[in-house]
């Protein structure tokens, strides 16, 4: 069946370089993809997303690649920092009625001084 | 300030009790999920209401109950009929199925 995965299950950084935080995904029919990033006994909270036309998208500090060709979707961070910690999880959804969105496991980054 | 309130933090679960966790949208949202969040997993869909008085099943449903009287309202029932409860258990809402949804800061239940 459909599934999201994640390359690395966790990441250190050192703070002010930058991350890259990649997904693998199976469904070549999803065109609608979300990051995710949750912090310890929080809610997940929405950072980018990034429609299958597109294979950029940039917000503040954050890159999200999208690689339809081998189903692969990045999630870059400029100069990490401290607050950035967390564990971050993408999500795929085919944007057809009724689809509910599959969920990756995540990848933890650690942030190191 | 709109959002998502998941009530209580943490709850105990007895053995052959049924609970039930709340969860409140201010958001007008229409949509509602209920997740499930096991260490090392994705998240799991529970059940999910696309409108009032409708709901579906989601991948793992069994054990668990629903209910959506009103729009800003999901409550979830977690039955003795789970037997792994202990979890962490995340309400999300939407505007629509396959919009970004706001996620609700969490129960975290465990069994005593």
């Amino acid at each position: 069946g459909e599934s999201v995965g994640l390359h690395l299950p966790t990441l250190s950084v050192q703070e002010g370089d930058n991350s890259i935080i990649n997904c693998a995904y199976s469904n070549s029919a999803s065109d609608y993809f979300i990051w995710y990033k949750q912090e310890s006994g929080k809610g997940p909270q929405f950072i980018i997303d990034i429609r299958s036309n597109m294979d950029k998208r940039q917000g503040q500090r954050v890159t999200v690649l999208l690689n339809k060709t081998v189903k692969h979707l990045s999630l870059q961070i400029a100069a990490t920092q401290p607050g950035d910690s967390a564990v971050y999880f993408c999500a795929e959804n085919t944007g057809n009625y009724g689809q509910n969105f599959v969920f990756g496991p995540g990848t933890r980054l650690s942030v190191l001084p | 300030d709109g959002g998502i309130t998941q009530s209580p933090k943490y709850l105990f679960r007895k053995e052959g009790q049924n609970v039930t966790l709340s969860c409140e949208q201010n958001l007008n949202h229409d949509a509602m999920y209920w997740y499930r969040q096991d260490p090392g997993q994705g998240l799991r869909l529970i059940y999910y209401s696309q409108i009032v008085n409708d709901f579906q099943k989601g991948d793992i449903a069994e054990g668990y109950s629903v209910s959506r009287e009103k729009k800003e309202s999901f409550p979830l029932t977690v039955t003795s009929a789970q037997k792994n409860p202990t979890a962490f258990y995340l309400c999300a809402s939407s505007y629509w199925d396959n919009q970004p949804q706001h996620f609700g800061d969490g129960t975290r239940l465990s069994i005593l």
